[in-house]
């Protein structure tokens, strides 16, 4: 089993449609939980992070995390064309804190 | 300007050569990481270096070295290029805040091996 798991996608939603975002992870010694978001043909940058359980927002983004089921989600409300990109989930913890990956998942938001 | 950057961004080279990646950063971070990125597989660690005198493997170092010349810059090398390292490759630094890690990654570099 992967230490951290996403869907692919790819996910299609038109324009203002809520958009759910997850991944799953097995590694319980994380405590950091980020999402980057690359647009194509750039590299990722940090959209948001939470640290151990419970909910962020920041704007129309939404982070939580449930540390007892190991799943994280990224919420994104009344979703824009520019919100199309990968989002990538990112975990941490343990003695050097290193980051894990998931895979990305590629969002288009259709106008 | 762009305080990780890469270069080249785009290379394409051939079976058997060598070539240079290289990275350069003004962020002041000691950390700095290697990535590639291939359709379907993610962003997967090849080296990262905690400072000028650590280095590490990451999960696929066979075919690549890296050298960190000083703070500011890290080179990933492909001593003998093979199709299979064609990819997308990233160069990231970190800043450590506390255990929060934030990675920022340069533009990446774009590289075909025929």
């Amino acid at each position: 089993q992967k230490e951290v798991e996403q869907d692919p996608g790819p996910l299609s939603v038109p324009e203002g449609a809520i958009v759910s975002l997850n991944c799953t992870y097995s590694n319980s010694a994380f405590q950091y939980f980020m999402w980057y978001r690359q647009y194509s043909r750039k590299g990722p940058e940090l959209l948001m992070y939470t640290y151990s359980s419970g909910n962020k927002e920041d704007g129309r983004f939404t982070a939580q995390v449930d540390k007892s089921s190991k799943y994280i989600s990224l919420f994104i409300r009344d979703s824009q064309p520019s919100d199309s990109a990968t989002y990538l989930c990112a975990m941490s913890g343990g003695s050097n804190y290193k980051l894990t990956f998931g895979k990305g998942t590629l969002l288009t938001v259709n106008p | 300007d762009a305080d990780v950057t890469q270069t080249p961004r785009n290379r394409i080279t051939k079976t058997g050569k060598r070539i240079m990646l290289e990275c350069s950063q003004t962020k002041g971070h000691d950390r700095m990481y290697w990535y590639r990125q291939d359709p379907g597989l993610g962003l997967r660690l090849i080296y990262y270096s905690f400072d000028v005198k650590d280095i590490n493997k990451g999960e696929i170092s066979d075919g690549y070295s890296v050298s960190r010349q000083a703070q500011a810059k890290f080179s990933l090398s492909l001593e003998s290029a093979i199709p299979n390292q064609t990819a997308l490759y990233f160069c990231a630094t970190s800043d450590r805040t506390g255990r929060l890690e934030t990675q920022y990654f340069g533009p990446g570099t774009r590289l075909l091996v025929l």
